[in-house]
């Protein structure tokens, strides 16, 4: 079965910082470019990252560039978030998606594999 | 804020058509990127429905369906379902950022 499950989240005091991590399965991880998107309470969706299968190419939304850092480790089959001076605006569900991939690896700028996200709360 | 507009919400009784639009601009949908759809049921992860403006992933009944033009999108929903009661939310790339892919606002399907 192709599953991403995420790991990581919890409470957090503005300023602080925490480390997200995605575990993959059923699929072969190091070809397919990995995104995190996240959901505040109530809101609806923001992309946050992705990089490419082999980490040659790097993106984040701007409001989070130097903030945010994305990475992986295709040995582990694990995409990881690392968030730091987190802020109360931060406060969301992240979640792990992978890129629909088509013949030839196409990538179709869709996500088609979402993990049940992670909460990330930050507050005093 | 999202660049991409949906309704907040439409609604339908069993059996109905009904269509969500998304409106961007020439940034994004009007520059020629692919829009997708996503479904979202109360705490759950989103689920692509539509992927490169009307295509489906295997599994996703033909009841849904996807249209583009010009700067706009729309997905459609027939023959709608109970168990279609959920948030939609369409999705492009937009090159007025650096690099982004944007959701739209969502819209909420009620079935009456």
């Amino acid at each position: 079965e192709v599953q991403l499950v995420e790991s990581g989240g919890g409470l957090v005091k503005p300023g602080g910082s925490l480390r997200l991590s995605c575990t993959a399965s059923g699929f072969t991880f190091s070809r397919f470019t990995m995104h995190w998107v996240r959901q505040a309470p109530g809101m609806g969706l923001e992309w946050v990252a992705c990089l490419t299968s082999g980490s040659d190419y790097i993106f984040y939304t701007d409001s989070l560039r130097g903030r945010f850092t994305i990475s992986r480790d295709n040995a582990k089959n694990s995409l990881y978030l690392q968030m730091n001076s987190l802020r109360a605006e931060d406060t969301a569900k992240y979640y792990c998606a992978r890129a629909l991939q088509g013949g030839d690896d196409y990538n179709w700028g869709a996500f088609d594999v979402w993990g049940h996200g992670t909460l990330v709360t930050v507050s005093s | 804020q999202s660049v991409l507009t949906q309704p907040p919400s439409v609604s339908g009784a069993p059996g109905q058509r009904v269509t969500i639009s998304c409106t961007g601009s020439s940034s994004n949908i009007g520059a020629g990127y692919d829009v997708h759809w996503y479904q979202q049921r109360p705490g759950t992860a989103p689920k692509v429905l539509i992927f490169g403006n009307n295509r489906r992933p295997s599994g996703v009944p033909d009841r849904f369906s996807g249209s583009k033009s010009g700067t706009s999108a729309s997905l459609a929903i027939t023959g709608l379902q109970a168990e279609d009661e959920a948030e939609y939310y369409c999705q492009s790339y937009d090159t007025s950022l650096s690099t982004s892919y944007v959701f739209g606002t969502g819209t909420k399907v009620t079935v009456l």
